[in-house]
């Protein structure tokens, strides 16, 4: 159980276009989803919080005008990149956390953006 | 404010013993994780201690002293297929831990030699 996907897992994009990150539980619901950002050899680093049917939280210096969050459903969030630029190139990945015994976050296999 | 902090690298010889140490500072500690992750995956769930104390879990197991800020993951009868990067990451309750918000370290890389 606890299996959250993603989609795409890899994109290849020009620049000034923007491109979306679908986020899934697939065997739980999930109220909260979590989206993270890493670059090569570095730790993950938490974009946003998204809460299902309320605007998504942002972390500090994290633009929400060009990093859009849609958590529409109690299944599904997703990740807009707005007027994609090469320093958005990144490895996104999701996250959710359901009430488990741990109330750990399971994550998704990810999405790589390059952004040329 | 929270901070994280783990070995950059680490190598080990297959069969072998390792430990992973992670100390931490944070004001509200509601648990800590043990997330292990392969190059280009998504993390995996490895361990979670939030009592001081050890953890086992076949050949992986966790340790929490949450008087020092410390944890360390041990890793047993290592194989090949444990090269990979291993997450502490901590949740805090003064950092939105209500909503489950982890606060990860920069991640520990372990090599592992024949």
């Amino acid at each position: 159980g606890a299996v959250v996907s993603q989609h795409p897992s890899w994109v290849i994009c020009k620049s000034g276009t923007s491109v979306k990150i679908e986020c899934r539980s697939l065997d739980f619901q999930a109220t909260t989803m979590f989206w993270y950002r890493q670059f090569p050899k570095q730790s993950l680093m938490l974009m946003a919080t998204s809460n299902e049917g309320s605007k998504a939280t942002y972390e500090q210096g994290v633009e929400k005008d060009k990093f859009l969050i849609n958590h529409a459903s109690l299944t599904l969030s997703t990740l807009t990149v707005t007027s994609a630029h090469p320093e958005d190139s990144s490895f996104y990945i999701c996250s959710a956390s359901n009430s488990g015994t741990y109330n750990e976050q399971f994550f998704g296999p990810g999405t790589r953006l390059t952004v040329l | 404010g929270q901070n994280i902090d783990q070995p950059t690298e680490m190598t080990a010889t297959e069969g072998a013993i390792v430990q992973i140490n992670c100390t931490y500072q944070t004001s509200g500690f509601n648990g800590l994780f043990w997330y292990q992750q392969h190059a280009g995956e998504a993390p995996t769930f490895l361990s979670y201690n939030v009592l001081d104390g050890l953890e086992e879990k076949g050949r992986f197991s966790s340790f929490l002293s949450r008087s020092k800020g410390y944890s360390y993951l041990l890793l047993k009868e290592l194989q090949m297929k444990d090269s990979a990067s291993y997450l502490c990451a901590v949740r805090d309750l003064a950092y939105g831990g209500a909503t489950n918000k982890l606060i990860f370290g920069t991640g520990t890389l372990l090599a592992v030699q024949p």
